[in-house]
């Protein structure tokens, strides 16, 4: 059983860019969380996903940010227009049906550069 | 106020040795759950041991165990004869339902680097 997929696991961007970054969760979960680790710190919630719903994303950026998990199809975490505090670690975890986990299961994360 | 706070940035200890990495967590919730990660400097986050708010006894995982004292809301995590292999940063983190939601996100701490010196 494959674990979470996160790709790409490296990626620079030039400032006002756009950044792409995508998480296949383990399979048979259906339940998606994003977490940035900005240098020096530990993680922090963004955003948890169902399919095709958006069920919090108290701790995304109002701007700029947005995240999406299609039906069919990886989850994706879209950064616009990127700047140079955006570079970071972007993790995803993925999780079964709440309450049946003991834990979540993280992807290798995307290490973005903002140059 | 902080909900993990991990107060040493660092640690050394000799190979071979056990260390205890604290962790103090603030929560008015029942239920919980505690984590420990591993991150070594390739980046990915390991999963050591778990620890749920309702478990009477401290959790074990090979080398690692957890000393969950709940009164004093604390989750050190402990380090049986310490391997060079064990140098990374470690991190605890908290799980919460938020029950607006179904939330079940992790609060991590700012970590503590463990150096093992041979």
């Amino acid at each position: 059983n494959a674990g979470v997929m996160q790709n790409p696991r490296h990626l620079v961007r030039r400032r006002g860019q756009e950044a792409r970054l995508r998480c296949s969760p383990m399979k048979g979960h259906s339940h998606v969380y994003w977490y940035r680790q900005l240098p020096e710190e530990g993680l922090k919630f963004m955003v948890y996903l169902q399919k095709e719903n958006i069920i919090d994303e108290s701790g995304m950026p109002k701007e700029r940010f947005s995240a999406e998990f299609p039906k069919e199809g990886p989850s994706i975490l879209r950064i616009q227009q990127v700047v140079r505090g955006d570079s970071a670690a972007y993790f995803c975890a993925s999780s079964p049906s709440p309450g049946t986990e003991r834990r979540p299961y993280f992807g290798p994360g995307t290490r973005l550069t903002v140059t | 106020a902080q909900k993990i706070t991990q107060t040493q940035p660092g640690m050394f200890v000799q190979e071979k040795e056990a260390v205890t990495l604290d962790c103090t967590y603030d929560t008015s919730d029942q239920s919980y759950g505690l984590f420990w990660y591993k991150q070594p400097s390739s980046g990915e986050m390991i999963f050591l041991i778990y620890q749920g708010s309702y478990d009477e006894q401290n959790a074990t995982e090979g080398r690692y165990s957890l000393n969950f004292q709940k009164a004093r809301k604390s989750a050190n995590l402990v380090i049986s004869a310490s391997q060079l292999g064990d140098s990374a940063m470690y991190f605890c983190a908290m799980r919460e339902v938020n029950m607006d939601t179904g939330r079940r996100a992790l609060t991590f701490g700012s970590g503590t680097r463990l150096q093992v010196q041979p």
